[in-house]
Order: C-alpha cells, then sequence, then structure tokens
C-alpha cells in the first residue's frame, strides 16, 4: 500500500516566523511531489511542485525534497494569517495517480 | 478563464434517489479525477479517466459511476445513494503530459438524508 504521512496538526506559529511542513511517503519510485493548499471549505489550490531533491523557492515557499529519505518539507517564511489553511502533500508514484496526505492544519497566530 | 467546474456546488437529497454530479474543464485536459474528502480522512479517490472512454476505479469507487464520453466532462453518478455518501466532492483534471499537477474544482456538498 502506497502512503503519505503527514501530521494532522494542528500546527501553531507565531506570525513573521517560519512554518514547517513535513511529508514521508512509502514508494521509493516516487518522481513528482505537490504541496497543496486548502482553506476550509474550498478546493486544494497547488503551491508548490518538486521533482528533484534539494530545495526549490518560490516567494515566501520553499520546497525541499530528500528522496533517499523519503521526504518532502515546505517551508513559509514570513508567516502571515492569511497562510493558514490545511497543506496537504501530494506524491505521483510511477503511474498517473496521486498518492495523498491527510494533510497538516496550520495555525498562524497575530 | 481556465477552469474546472462543478455542479450543483450544493444538493441535499434522500436515500436512494439517483444523482448526478457534473464536472466540466476547458484546459483539455486527458486526465480527470474524482474525489471525496471527509474530516480526518484526506482525499479519496473514486474513479479517475486517462482519456475518452478510459475510467479506472480509485481507492472507494463502491456505489459510484463515471463516464468518460467527451474530453471535457467527466461527471459523477450515484445511482441509489446513501448516507454514507454524504460528502465534500471534488473533481480534478491534469494534463498528463510533463506534469501531474491536479487542478480543482470548487467542491460540491452532498448530503443525503
Amino acid at each position: 500500500q502506497k502512503e503519505v504521512e503527514q501530521n494532522s496538526g494542528p500546527l501553531s506559529v507565531p506570525e513573521g516566523a517560519i512554518a514547517s511542513l513535513n511529508c514521508t511517503y512509502s514508494d521509493r519510485g516516487s518522481q513528482s511531489f505537490f504541496w497543496y493548499r486548502q482553506y476550509s471549505g474550498k478546493s486544494p489550490e497547488l503551491i508548490m511542485s518538486i521533482y528533484s531533491n534539494g530545495d526549490k523557492e518560490d516567494g515566501r515557499f520553499t520546497a525541499q525534497l530528500n528522496k533517499a529519505s523519503q521526504y518532502v518539507s515546505l517551508l513559509i517564511r514570513d508567516s502571515q494569517p492569511s497562510d493558514s489553511a490545511t497543506y496537504l502533500c501530494a506524491v505521483n508514484p510511477s503511474n498517473y495517480q496521486l498518492i495523498w496526505g491527510a494533510g497538516t492544519k496550520l495555525i498562524i497566530k497575530p | 478563464e481556465a477552469q474546472v467546474t462543478q455542479n450543483p456546488r450544493y444538493l441535499i437529497t434522500v436515500t436512494g434517489k439517483k444523482l448526478t454530479v457534473t464536472c466540466s474543464q476547458n484546459m483539455n485536459h486527458e486526465y480527470m479525477s474524482w474525489y471525496r474528502q471527509d474530516p480526518g480522512l484526506g482525499l479519496r479517490q473514486i474513479y479517475y479517466s486517462m482519456n475518452v472512454e478510459v475510467t479506472d476505479k480509485g481507492d472507494v469507487p463502491e456505489g459510484y459511476k463515471v463516464s468518460r464520453k467527451e474530453k471535457r466532462n467527466f461527471p459523477l453518478i450515484l445511482e441509489s445513494p446513501s448516507p454514507n455518501q454524504t460528502s465534500l466532492y471534488f473533481c480534478a483534471s491534469s494534463p498528463l503530459r510533463g506534469s501531474y499537477e491536479q487542478y480543482f474544482g470548487p467542491g460540491t456538498r452532498l448530503t443525503v438524508t
């Protein structure tokens, strides 16, 4: 059974601090990795994708991938109250499907 | 505007009354998928389609049907809804070539009494 694991949270972070979200996956052959943000009652929206080991930065967001350790993380710098949401990790194994984690709820405290 | 649309957005129905939730995308994507989302369980895939007339079961297909007669449309059919199908449903699409990023519709909140 291919799995993606996330801590459900909630993760509480002060405004302006760095929020660190983690995700581990079981299928060593996975090729593509995604972070989605989902506000309560809304649809998931893609915020980051990463395909190779290392860091990928986009504005205040940095995705980190370590295939040897089978984890992917998302860092949010200068956290804002508007970043409060559930963050979903999704992994593409060798087929065309995405395997989803259950999400981490992030709360940014003003 | 590139988008995935779903209708209806909200639906309350009774056990056993057949219903269809429509999904349409205007991005010419090959791949389309249906998910349900329940508290604490995350997104679970119901069915997916890799192209016209090609559909396959996801993780929780029981009680659902789909069809893909046109590339842009992927309706979800509940032949005889039951209360355990009360959930938030999302349709998503993806351009299979080069990327598996999925783009989601706004969701359909279904309540079966």
